[in-house]
């Protein structure tokens, strides 16, 4: 079965600090994607960050970073230099089927950043 | 680029009342798709379309929702004679079909929140 887990239901920074939320999937495939998307109060979804499973290197983007560890199936994402328009709710998820058709996703965790 | 537009924003309906949210996709993205959320948990998939075939359903779908994309275009989803727990945020998501999900990554609307009574 695809899965992807957040077992972290809520966290907490301090602005301009740094803070990782963590994720782990269960999957077959060899060769799939995984993401990070954040929710803000607005409700919608925007996408974060992108890793390609078959890409040993970390995929970066600003201030958002991962860190995936395919053998441990674990995909962490880590923000730097905290501001208060991070807090939202994020989400990992995946395409793990390897049909290239949809998105798993994980029960999110919520954000808050503390001025 | 419009993003994926919802109607409603909102519904209230009271329980055993059919109701019916539209969703406008990014107009050169062909496929399409819905996801139910439900408060503090995560997107869960329901449908997706290609153009006007509708390629995969999820178990999550019962016999009361059906989901319709005749021209290809804007996407329809029905919910017949709604029980409490059909209360949710009704996301929609569109991308090109073309690449695979990494490249071409869903792009979601605000949804709809349906509240039933």
């Amino acid at each position: 079965a695809q899965t992807v887990t957040q077992s972290q239901p809520e966290m907490s920074v301090q602005e301009a600090e740094t803070v990782t939320l963590s994720c782990t999937y269960d999957t077959s495939e060899s060769d799939y994607y995984l993401f990070w998307y954040k929710q803000p109060p607005s409700r919608q979804m925007i996408l974060v960050i992108r890793q390609e499973a078959y890409k040993q290197q970390n995929a970066t983007e600003n201030r958002f970073s991962v860190n995936f560890q395919k053998a441990a199936k674990s995909f962490s994402l880590k923000i730097s230099d905290s501001q208060l328009g991070d807090a939202a709710m994020y989400f990992c998820a995946g395409d793990l089927t390897g049909a290239n058709s949809k998105l798993t996703f994980g029960k999110g965790i919520t954000l808050s950043v503390r001025p | 680029d419009t993003g994926v537009s919802q109607n409603p924003r909102h519904k209230i309906t009271k329980r055993g009342q059919n109701v019916t949210f539209r969703c406008d996709p990014i107009s050169e993205h062909n496929r399409l798709y819905w996801y139910r959320q439900t408060l503090g948990q995560g997107p869960e998939f329901l449908t997706y379309f290609q153009n006007e075939a509708q390629l995969e359903k999820s178990r999550l779908l019962s016999d009361r929702f059906s989901a319709e994309r005749p021209k290809g275009s804007f996407s329809t989803l029905e919910i017949q004679r709604t029980e409490q727990g059909d209360s949710a945020m009704y996301l929609c998501a569109s991308r090109p079909s073309l690449g695979s999900l990494g490249n071409s990554p869903l792009h979601f609307g605000n949804g709809t929140r349906l509240t039933v009574t």
